[in-house]
C-alpha cells in the first residue's frame, strides 16, 4: 500500500554534526515538502520540491539543506549551523493540485545532545 | 507574525456532543483552508477542507464553516467520539503558491470523555 516513509523515527546528535533524515514516498506524487515542528507551535516550512531537481527554501531553510535526484525521495540535512535542531521533522508529498492535499509521514524526532 | 491563530490550546468535551474548534488568520491571500489531526509522534492526517469561493464543506460528523469577512473558519465535530481526541491544525494556503506550501495554526488538543 501506498504511503510516505521516514528514517529513523528517532535520532540522537551531538552538537556540531550533521544528520540526514530519510523521506520516500510511493504514492507518485510530484511535489514534497519537509516541516518542523516544535511544542506549542503549529507546522513550519524547511524546504519543498515541485519537481525532480528542483527546490526552493521555505519559511526557516537556514541551516538544512535537501537533494531532490529521484522523484520518491526527498531527504533532509541538519547541518550544524542550524542553531536549534532538537524538534520534531515531517516529510510531506502532494499531487500538484490546487484542491490536493499533503499527505505526511510519521515523523522523524531529532534530539541533540 | 502568525498568520493563522487558533487561540484556544486545548478544548474539552463529554461523548455526543459538538466539539467546535476555532481558527482566525490575516492574511487576506489565504484561499484554501485545510484541518488536520494529528496524534503523538504520528504525522497529521487530512481531515476536510474548504475554498474560500464556499462557506461551508461537509464530511460526515465534520463541517467546516468559513467566514471570510472575519477572517475566520471554524470545525465542528458532531457527535464527539472518544476517538477524536488528538491535537487538530488548521492550515491555510495563499492562491498563487505551491500547493503544499500550508501555513499552519499552533493546533488545539481536544480531549473528548467518555
Amino acid at each position: 500500500d501506498g504511503g510516505i516513509t521516514q528514517s529513523p523515527k528517532y535520532l540522537f546528535r551531538k552538537e556540531g554534526q550533521n544528520v540526514t533524515l530519510s523521506c520516500e514516498q510511493n504514492l507518485n506524487h510530484d511535489a514534497m515538502y519537509w516541516y518542523r515542528q516544535d511544542p506549542g507551535q503549529g507546522l513550519r516550512l524547511i524546504y519543498y520540491s515541485q519537481i525532480v531537481n528542483d527546490f526552493q527554501k521555505g519559511d526557516i531553510a537556514e541551516g538544512y539543506s535537501v537533494s531532490r535526484e529521484k522523484k520518491e525521495s526527498f531527504p533532509l540535512t541538519v547541518t550544524s549551523a542550524q542553531k536549534n535542531p532538537t524538534a520534531f521533522y515531517l516529510c510531506a508529498s502532494s499531487i500538484n493540485r490546487r484542491t490536493g492535499e499533503l499527505f505526511f509521514g510519521e515523523g522523524s524526532r531529532l534530539t541533540v545532545l | 507574525d502568525q498568520q493563522v491563530k487558533q487561540n484556544s490550546p486545548s478544548l474539552s468535551v463529554q461523548e455526543g456532543r459538538i466539539s467546535i474548534l476555532n481558527c482566525d488568520y490575516t492574511n487576506s491571500m489565504f484561499d484554501y483552508f485545510l484541518w488536520y489531526k494529528k496524534y503523538p509522534a504520528e504525522g497529521p492526517t487530512f481531515l476536510i477542507s474548504i475554498s474560500s469561493i464556499k462557506d461551508k464543506n461537509e464530511d460526515g460528523r465534520f463541517t467546516v464553516f468559513l467566514n471570510k469577512s472575519a477572517k475566520h473558519l471554524s470545525l465542528h465535530i458532531v457527535p464527539s467520539q472518544p476517538g477524536d481526541s488528538a491535537v487538530y491544525f488548521c492550515a491555510a494556503r495563499a492562491g498563487g503558491t505551491s500547493y503544499g506550501k500550508l501555513t499552519f495554526g499552533q493546533g488545539t488538543i481536544l480531549t473528548v470523555h467518555p
